[in-house]
């Protein structure tokens, strides 16, 4: 499984755009990037994936980089709703099991 | 209603008692996984099913015991509970796309004491 770094913690304004990296530099060529993110006293909750182009869904966009070695989440405008634990996870198509790791807690300030 | 779910969702039992944690789900996938999460840390697996006669440990399955009764339940027994099995315990579903979208239940609180 690749390695991943996720700061510990960031912090954002209401309305204001919000950038989560995630350094996975081990990764292989055929892994996932899967974003994942767990709001308090919920379970985690799908968020996007990609594989090497950037993605876009309705709550999110993913940013890889071209040597696909980083990836960013970026949530456009947070809201308060958006404050949780966001996780990013590679793992190889068909593999059993998504690794956790401790994630990054994101705290959005009204 | 959801499309994953977890009975009971609060537990209190005592060290030695056996329990048992059940997951249902209405997607109509294949794979099911139970995980256990400590506070403060990430989700571990504990078991997974990709089939109805398929069964697998995870990183952490000692002390635990599943059984898949049906495509759509998955459950978890502890044998004899202890107090460091004490956590919140997710269990999660997801189909064979290979690209590996997996989708949770609400998670059962479990206190050991």
């Amino acid at each position: 499984d690749a390695k991943t770094t996720q700061p510990n913690s960031m912090e954002s304004n209401e309305e204001e755009p919000v950038h989560l990296p995630c350094n996975h530099s081990t990764i292989s060529g055929t892994d996932y990037i899967h974003w994942y993110r767990q709001l308090p006293s919920q379970g985690p909750e799908y968020v996007i994936h990609g594989l090497t182009s950037n993605v876009n869904n309705r709550m999110a966009s993913l940013a890889i980089a071209e040597d696909r070695k980083s990836s960013t989440l970026i949530l456009h405008r947070a809201t308060l709703r958006d404050a949780a634990v966001y996780y990013c996870i590679p793992i190889q198509g068909g593999s059993e099991k998504l690794v956790f790791g401790k994630g990054t807690k994101l705290t959005v300030n009204p | 209603d959801a499309d994953v779910t977890q009975t009971p969702r609060n537990r209190i039992t005592k060290t030695g008692k056996r329990i048992m944690l059940e997951c249902s789900q209405t997607k109509g996938h294949d794979r099911m996984y139970w995980y256990r999460q400590d506070p403060g840390l990430g989700l571990r697996l504990i078991y997974y099913s990709f089939d109805v006669k398929d069964i697998n440990k995870g990183e952490i399955s000692d002390g635990y015991s599943v059984s898949r009764q049906a495509q759509a339940k998955f459950s978890l027994s502890l044998e004899s509970a202890i107090p460091n099995q004490t956590a919140l315990y997710f269990c999660a579903t997801s189909d064979r796309t290979g690209e590996e979208t997996q989708y949770f239940g609400p998670g059962t609180r479990l206190l050991v004491l």
